[in-house]
């Protein structure tokens, strides 16, 4: 089946260390996107890219960091300079071009600051 | 900078009781607005895109409609499966793959 898959689902971290999600797409899309999501807020966008080894800050970079080494995957890691980094966490792909270009989600990441 | 706004924040219905969501918009030429729904601790499922003014969609028993300031989101006699948050997001004419803004959601419970 063709989607995206992020894990892990559910993840603890200790103050001042670094975790990384996961996320790898089969649809053959070239984009992918990191967004943030907390109670009573919109999604906000952390990093996003439109290509392989190419990548761009969103709107709440600080504090995160990506790579693009292929286009199936673009990982998320979450370092010890984020202040606030208890937050559902989306990662989501699309096509690129100059029509709408729907944006599909996966099933999102649970971190947790213990 | 573009700005997506939703109401109510939260609604509750009976079950059969038809009503309509809210999206306002201001962006800077729109390529494109989209709905989506949101089960609670899962991604965003899409349902809609629209393009320009004066268009509608349609899947089972929600209705899509867009014009130059809003979108509304019909609920035809809603069950109490369509319970969900539904997100809108917009995506303005600024490159080849610009960003979407998300509006903050409007919660829906519906009652059996």
């Amino acid at each position: 089946d063709g989607g995206i898959t992020q894990s892990p689902k559910y993840l603890f971290r200790k103050e001042g260390q670094n975790v990384t999600l996961s996320c790898e797409q089969n649809l053959n899309h070239d984009a992918m996107y990191w967004y943030r999501q907390d109670p009573g807020q919109g999604l906000r966008l952390i990093y996003y890219s439109q290509i392989v080894n190419d990548f761009q800050k969103g709107d709440i970079a600080e504090g995160y960091s990506v790579s693009r080494e292929k286009k199936e995957s673009f990982p998320l890691t979450v370092t010890s300079a984020q202040k606030n980094p208890t937050a559902f966490y989306l990662c989501a792909s699309s096509t690129t071009g100059f029509s709408g270009n729907t944006i599909y989600f996966g099933e999102g990441s649970w971190l947790t600051v213990v | 900078e573009d700005q997506v706004t939703q109401s109510p924040e939260a609604l509750r219905l009976q079950e059969g009781e038809s009503s309509s969501l809210n999206c306002s918009y201001t962006v800077s030429g729109l390529r494109g607005l989209f709905w989506y729904r949101q089960d609670p601790g899962k991604g965003p499922e899409f349902l809609f895109t629209l393009y320009s003014a004066g268009e509608e969609k349609e899947k089972e028993r929600l209705k899509a409609t867009l014009t130059k300031k809003e979108s509304f989101l019909h609920i035809t006699a809603p069950k109490p499966e369509d319970s969900a948050t539904y997100l809108c997001a917009v995506q303005p004419y600024t490159g080849a793959n610009s960003k979407l803004t998300f509006g903050k959601g409007i919660t829906l419970s519906v009652r059996p």
